[in-house]
């Protein structure tokens, strides 16, 4: 089983529409969660971190449930920009960010 | 703002040839890491430092070297390139390691693409 698994789609929407994306982990330990974002052939970069009561940023939100071992993102008002891959990366539970476990990214397309 | 850049940005190589990717970061970040990127796989560590002068072994580090003698640069070797090192190369930097809310967030070069033939 991977560390970090995801559906890798592609999710293709509608503009306007409403898109979840899960992501389950396999050590129970971890502590830390993120989503990051990554364009076609650019690098990805952080688009929110995941806090244990939930967080929102703007029509974005992630959410944790550690009893399950898993974090959700959720998109809403897709936009023709939020097309790009989302990764779940989470920390192994050591202090060390040198142990940052990325899933292998689930694919979205927002169609016209 | 140049941020963390990567040399070269394309290459190919034939096999048993032998090449350095350099990373560099301007933001005096302690941490820097390489990352491979394969179809279906995510990202994968290949090695990452802690430190100037230091260096340790990630997920998949063999067939890797690295030095990072300077504070703001991160090599990265290949001795004796494989067509299995065929990959896009990623090199990132953090501030901490700190863990909690806003510790992930790694700064990424802009890839490299490497070919072994």
């Amino acid at each position: 089983r991977k560390e970090v698994e995801q559906d890798p789609g592609p999710f293709n929407v509608p503009e306007g529409a409403t898109v979840a994306f899960n992501c389950t982990y396999s050590n129970s330990a971890s502590q830390s969660f993120f989503w990051y974002r990554q364009d076609c052939r650019k690098e990805p970069k952080l688009l929110m971190s995941v806090y244990s009561s939930g967080n929102e940023d703007g029509r974005f939100t992630a959410q944790l449930n550690r009893a399950s071992q898993y974090i959700s993102l959720l998109i809403r008002d897709s936009k023709l920009s939020d097309s790009a891959t989302y990764l779940c990366v989470v920390n192994k539970g050591s202090s060390n960010t040198g142990k940052l476990i990325f899933g292998q990214g689930t694919t979205l397309q927002v169609k016209p | 703002n140049a941020g963390v850049t990567q040399t070269p940005k394309f290459r190919v190589l034939k096999t048993g040839q032998s090449m350095t990717l350099l990373c560099a970061q301007d933001m005096n970040h302690e941490y820097m890491y390489w990352y491979r990127q394969d179809p279906g796989m995510g990202l994968r560590l290949i090695h990452y430092s802690v430190g100037e002068g230091t260096t340790a072994k990630g997920e998949v580090p063999d067939g890797y070297n690295v030095s990072r003698l300077k504070k703001q640069n991160f090599l990265l070797g290949l001795e004796s390139a494989a067509p299995s090192q065929t990959s896009v190369y990623f090199c990132a930097s953090s501030y901490s390691t700190t863990v909690g809310p806003n510790t992930g967030e790694l700064f990424f070069g802009e890839g490299s693409r490497l070919t072994v033939l």
